[in-house]
């Protein structure tokens, strides 16, 4: 079974700048989370999908990002315009309806410039 | 509100030595307890969970941890440190029965030396 996905694993971009990151869950995971790592930070939770529903979405930052899941399968997060402080990894996760244990993906590092 | 706090950000020891990694927790709620490791350039990878049931949790790789209420605790040991453990490890709650969020740590960097 494939584990969750992430695409890209890196991403440099400049100040002002659009990315976009994708999350593919693994298959059969109703429950989709988008979790984000600032340096020397802990890792703080941003939203989370009950397959294209958002169930909570209170971690967002601002009204920069854009969360998307079409159709419940993969997420999409988009950060637009980027900010310096935007900069850190991107965790994906997902996790089965009713199972608590939650599978993360590799990260997304984004360099914000 | 709940609250992960990881005692120390850096802990080294020696090849075959005891590792213990601190973390205590705050929470309004029976909690369920993990602990995840992240090697450098890989995704957080599942260690051990505590969901209620046995105290004493075994994980993968040699590693358990004991879940003490009282001490409102769950630190994760190993009796004897690997070189391929040294990585940074997370403490993460969330409430029990639930797919809400997870709550973590800052983690703490292993470090093995020879």
């Amino acid at each position: 079974e494939a584990g969750v996905t992430q695409f890209p694993s890196h991403s440099v971009i400049e100040k002002g700048q659009t990315v976009t990151l994708r999350c593919d869950p693994i298959s059969g995971h109703d429950n989709l989370y988008w979790y984000r790592r600032v340096m020397g930070k802990e890792i703080k939770f941003l939203l989370h999908f009950v397959k294209e529903s958002k169930q909570d979405e209170s971690g967002m930052p601002n009204n920069r990002f854009l969360a998307e899941r079409t159709g419940g399968t993969y997420s999409t997060l988009k950060v637009q315009p980027a900010e310096l402080e935007d900069s850190g990894v991107y965790f994906c996760a997902s996790s089965k309806q009713g199972v608590e244990t939650q599978y993360f993906g590799p990260g997304t590092r984004l360099l914000v410039l | 509100a709940q609250s992960v706090t990881q005692l120390d950000s850096h802990v080294s020891v020696s090849e075959g030595t005891p590792v213990l990694l601190r973390c205590n927790y705050s929470s309004s709620y029976s909690p369920s307890l993990f602990w995840y490791v992240q090697h450098p350039n890989k995704g957080l990878q599942l260690l051990l969970k505590y969901t209620s049931a046995a105290t004493l949790v075994k994980g993968i790789n040699g590693f358990e941890a004991e879940f003490k209420k009282s001490e409102t605790s769950f630190h994760l040991t190993k009796p004897s440190a690997h070189m391929s453990d040294a990585a940074e490890y997370f403490c993460a709650l969330h409430m029990t029965g639930t797919a809400s969020k997870l709550t973590f740590g800052t983690g703490t960097r292993l470090q093995v030396t020879l």
